[in-house]
């Protein structure tokens, strides 16, 4: 039980495009869902927490305006990365917490690696 | 801004030896506390949690945690190469439902 996937796993584009990433919580429903970042060999830096039915809560120093969160169903958050630029390639990580489970668990989906040309 | 330390590493441990990995954090109001093990290039998996003082064991996997002191460690008995990868802790901010990590430490453990 409690897993999370992520599409696409890996994505290339160019610089000044808009990528989409799904996150779908699959056997359970989420309430709240999570973004994070992480650049390489450097920790998980949280970018916004999403609650299904109402807007994101941004961290401090993220552009909300270039990196659109929707939460539309218990199931289901997107994050998308608008006019993508090279310093925005990372990996990018998902992560749910269930209505049903220990106060603050979360489950992370595995995760997808953005590259920005 | 709260924070949660751990020392990078690597810590190298011979197969079969018990690796203790530490935590520090700052927010005395944290609750709840994760271990995670992170393999490169993939994302974070839930090993253990605790919320109460003391320790608690499941399997190879011990946590202990101090909130007086601060402090939550990971102890991993019988380590195999497998354990290699990167290990984040995690404490819940305040009453909040956001986990704040720390950057990490690397344990390799030698066959």
């Amino acid at each position: 039980g409690a897993v999370v996937s992520q599409h696409p796993s890996r994505v290339i584009c160019k610089s000044g495009t808009s990528v989409k990433i799904e996150c779908r919580s699959l056997d359970f429903q989420a309430t709240t869902m999570f973004w994070y970042r992480q650049f390489p060999k450097k920790s998980l830096m949280l970018m916004a927490t999403s609650n299904e039915g109402s807007k994101a809560t941004y961290e401090q120093g993220v552009e909300k305006d270039k990196f659109l969160i929707n939460h539309a169903s218990l199931t289901l958050s997107t994050l998308t990365v608008t006019s993508a630029h090279p310093e925005d390639s990372s990996f990018y990580i998902c992560s749910a917490r269930s209505a049903r489970g220990t106060l603050y668990e979360q489950f992370f989906g595995p995760g997808t690696r953005l590259t920005v040309l | 801004q709260k924070e949660v330390e751990q020392n990078s590493g690597p810590l190298s441990v011979p197969e079969g030896a018990i690796a203790s990995l530490n935590c520090t954090y700052s927010d005395r109001g944290s609750q709840s506390f994760f271990w995670y093990r992170q393999y490169s290039g993939k994302s974070p998996e839930l090993i253990m949690f605790i919320y109460s003082n003391g320790d608690k064991e499941d399997g190879r996997f011990t946590a202990q945690l101090n909130k007086a002191s601060q402090y939550v460690s990971l102890l991993i008995r019988d380590s195999q190469p497998s354990d290699s990868a990167t290990y984040l802790c995690a404490v819940n901010e305040g009453y909040g439902n956001k986990l704040v990590f720390g950057a990490g430490t690397i344990l390799r453990v030698k066959s």
